[in-house]
């Protein structure tokens, strides 16, 4: 089956730091998942942070950037200078392709940036 | 602008009744997801839909109905709810095409 692995259950960085937050997946379903990070703010539901559908490209939003690396099979989330109210929990996710299974979601990061 | 809602937002429940738990959509999207999500497991899957009439097991559908009477409407059912119930429950929408999912505020449930 599919899966989302995120090896990290909390980060804690100092601000203006630098960010990564490791997913790694499996899919046995398709050759060319989409790929998804979203993030949840405390007392909120998650949102959509960035997407990428072609592998070898990029995805950026809110300073956040994430590459599609088909043959390490990565989809990590980097931040170059990371600031307070970037606290959040991070998701990555595999995205379903058709109506035979459903979307797979690591387990999340916690990131805390300590001013 | 689309969106998705869930109610209550908080629920205290006792052991050994019943709850139910609604989520609204107004993106007008077929496929339609209930998560947990507990501290060490991120979401899981519940129960989902590909469109009004259908429910369809996600990953731990054990203690849990769930009824998709409309294209906007999607409800998770705890028949006798248990302690190990209580939780965070977040509803979605989505585009089985494109894959990415809207999420309402989720609902905090305790069962005592």
């Amino acid at each position: 089956g599919d899966s989302v692995t995120q090896t990290e259950g909390q980060v804690t960085v100092s601000e203006s730091k630098s960010l990564i937050i490791n997913c790694t997946y499996s899919t046995t379903s398709i050759a060319y998942p989409n790929l998804f990070w979203y993030v949840r703010y405390p007392g909120e539901g998650l949102q959509l942070l960035l997407k990428v559908i072609t592998a070898g490209q990029k995805g950026s939003s809110r300073g956040f950037e994430a590459t599609y690396n088909k043959e390490t099979t990565s989809f990590h989330l980097q931040k170059a200078s990371v600031q307070e109210s970037d606290s959040a929990v991070y998701y990555c996710a595999l995205g379903a392709h058709n109506n035979n299974n459903a979307p797979r979601f690591g387990a999340g990061t916690k990131l805390t940036v300590k001013p | 602008e689309a969106a998705v809602t869930q109610s209550p937002r908080n629920k205290v429940a006792v052991t050994g009744g019943k709850v139910t738990l609604s989520c609204n959509q107004t993106n007008n999207h077929n496929n339609m997801y209930w998560y947990r999500q507990d501290t060490g497991h991120g979401l899981r899957l519940i129960h989902y839909s590909y469109g009004a009439g259908s429910t369809e097991k996600g990953d731990i559908p054990d203690g849990y109905k769930a009824s998709r009477p409309s294209q906007e409407n999607f409800s998770l059912i705890l028949e006798l709810a248990t302690p190990s119930q209580t939780s965070v429950y977040f509803c979605a929408s989505g585009d089985p095409l494109g894959g990415e999912q809207y999420f309402g505020p989720g609902t905090r449930l305790t069962v005592l």
